[in-house]
């Protein structure tokens, strides 16, 4: 069965360095998010992008943060500037379109850890 | 704001019972109710989503409700198993937008 993936599974970096978290989205699947998860907390939405744009942001996505689909394949998330913070699980969700098709799959998650 | 509100609190019980969850919302009706399993360190897993315009979904031993009258969903597990151990999460999606908003999800234990 398709699966999202995600790559590194662990990232860690000293802050202020610049992260790129990356994704493989299910292969016919046209709209991709990025969720987080601090630690005990609940999965917070980060952005959706759809159609070679950000469809959607949340206020946590601010200008250090920036996604992209530089090929048909890949989907990635940086981070310009990390802070201690911005520790978390990064999840990639990847949706199809059309009708009844709803459901945004995740993938297994980077785990980024900030020192 | 849009809020969902699940029972922080563990929810332990005997395999072969049947467990269930509870996921209340705030505000107007979502369209649509998605429950998710998650196990510690992994990503959320699909499990089954409901409709605003139905009663019930069900799918092999799970069954979910919406009740637009309570603000609530349930979401049930029938003749459970210690491999359905896990943080079960309930996500809301409105009709204009495309981000889903989490409960902190309920952490179901099941015993021999």
């Amino acid at each position: 069965e398709p699966e999202v993936t995600q790559t590194p599974s662990h990232q860690v970096t000293q802050m202020g360095q610049e992260v790129i978290l990356r994704c493989v989205p299910i292969s016919n699947h046209l709209y991709f998010y990025w969720y987080r998860q601090i630690l005990g907390q609940k999965v917070e939405f980060l952005v959706s992008f759809y159609n070679n744009e950000i469809s959607e942001k949340s206020e946590i996505f601010d200008d250090q943060f920036s996604v992209e689909r530089p090929d048909g394949s890949n989907f990635t998330l940086k981070i310009r500037s990390t802070k201690l913070e911005d520790s978390a699980m990064y999840f990639c969700a990847s949706r199809w379109w059309g009708q009844g098709t709803d459901t945004q799959y995740f993938g297994p998650g980077t785990r980024l850890t900030v020192l | 704001s849009q809020k969902i509100e699940q029972n922080s609190e563990a929810l332990n019980i005997q395999e072969g019972k049947t467990a269930t969850l509870t996921c209340n919302y705030t505000n107007y009706s979502p369209a649509y109710l998605q429950w998710y399993r998650q196990d510690p360190g992994r990503g959320p897993v699909f499990l089954l989503l409901i409709r605003e315009n139905e009663k019930e979904k069900r799918k092999e031993r799970l069954k979910v409700t919406f009740d637009t009258t309570l603000k609530q969903s349930l979401f049930h597990i029938t003749a459970s198993q210690p491999a359905d151990s896990a943080t079960y999460l309930c996500a809301r999606l409105s009709y204009n937008t495309d981000k889903l908003i989490f409960g902190t999800g309920t952490r179901l234990q099941v015993f021999p």
